[in-house]
């Protein structure tokens, strides 16, 4: 089952700050979030895991409500370099870890 | 450390052909997963290899085919291309651990005409 990204797309101003929403009808092991820019491979950002574990980028934080089955990314004082489309791939177990299915992405266009 | 290698970089094919498209992993990286991603779409997981196996597969049909060598690398190859087979293709490796994150190497950009 596919999870559904909101919003599809983002416009926003330097500086200013977003949250992308990632949303399964499946219970989820874990979440993953990359970033992929135009004619580019998607490039890692963070992954949470059921149980509260999670291991990513610095500068950009998520959440993952276990219950709801649903991950945020939250994206603060945004910087030009942050465009691109984000994409969450979900996990179902720690055994199918490996096969993540993706969602549609986001595209997040940050203007000067 | 060279990262995800992928070749080629493109290639045009006519339905009905065949195509193989490569895949060196990162090094330390012993699974390699592949996905398709049409113009404007999110990856479809297509396959995984480790250790020489197909370890889980997606939606797609059999003429989708892979290969693990014994130095992790690996191939794509798709049968009897259709138009709807056009796409970026791209490559994934990773380590052990239940916590892992997918190195993507730059795809292969496949056109069937």
């Amino acid at each position: 089952q596919q999870p559904v990204q909101s919003p599809q797309a983002v416009i926003l101003r330097e500086g200013e700050d977003a949250v992308i929403n990632c949303s399964s009808s499946k219970a989820l092991y874990s979440v993953h979030w990359y970033r992929q820019k135009h004619g580019e491979a998607p490039v890692f950002l963070m992954i949470l895991l059921k149980g509260g574990e999670q291991k990513g980028h610095e500068k950009i934080s998520a959440s993952f409500n276990e219950k709801k089955q649903q991950s945020s990314l939250y994206l603060t004082a945004s910087q030009l370099s942050y465009s691109g489309t984000y994409f969450c791939g979900t996990g179902r177990n720690a055994g199918n870890n490996r096969k993540l299915i993706w969602g549609l992405g986001t595209s997040l266009a940050v203007n000067p | 450390d060279a990262g995800v290698t992928q070749s080629p970089t493109h290639l045009i094919k006519t339905r009905g052909q065949q195509v193989t498209l490569r895949c060196s992993p990162k090094s330390g990286h012993d699974t390699v997963s592949w996905y398709q991603q049409a113009l404007g779409q999110g990856p479809q997981f297509i396959f995984q290899y480790y250790e020489e196996e197909e370890r889980q597969r997606g939606n797609f049909p059999d003429r989708f085919s892979g290969h693990q060598f014994p130095n992790y690398s690996s191939e794509l190859n798709v049968n009897a291309l259709l138009l709807g087979d056009s796409a970026l293709y791209l490559c994934a490796s990773a380590g052990q651990g239940h916590t892992y994150e997918q190195y993507f190497g730059p795809g292969t950009r496949l056109t069937v005409t």
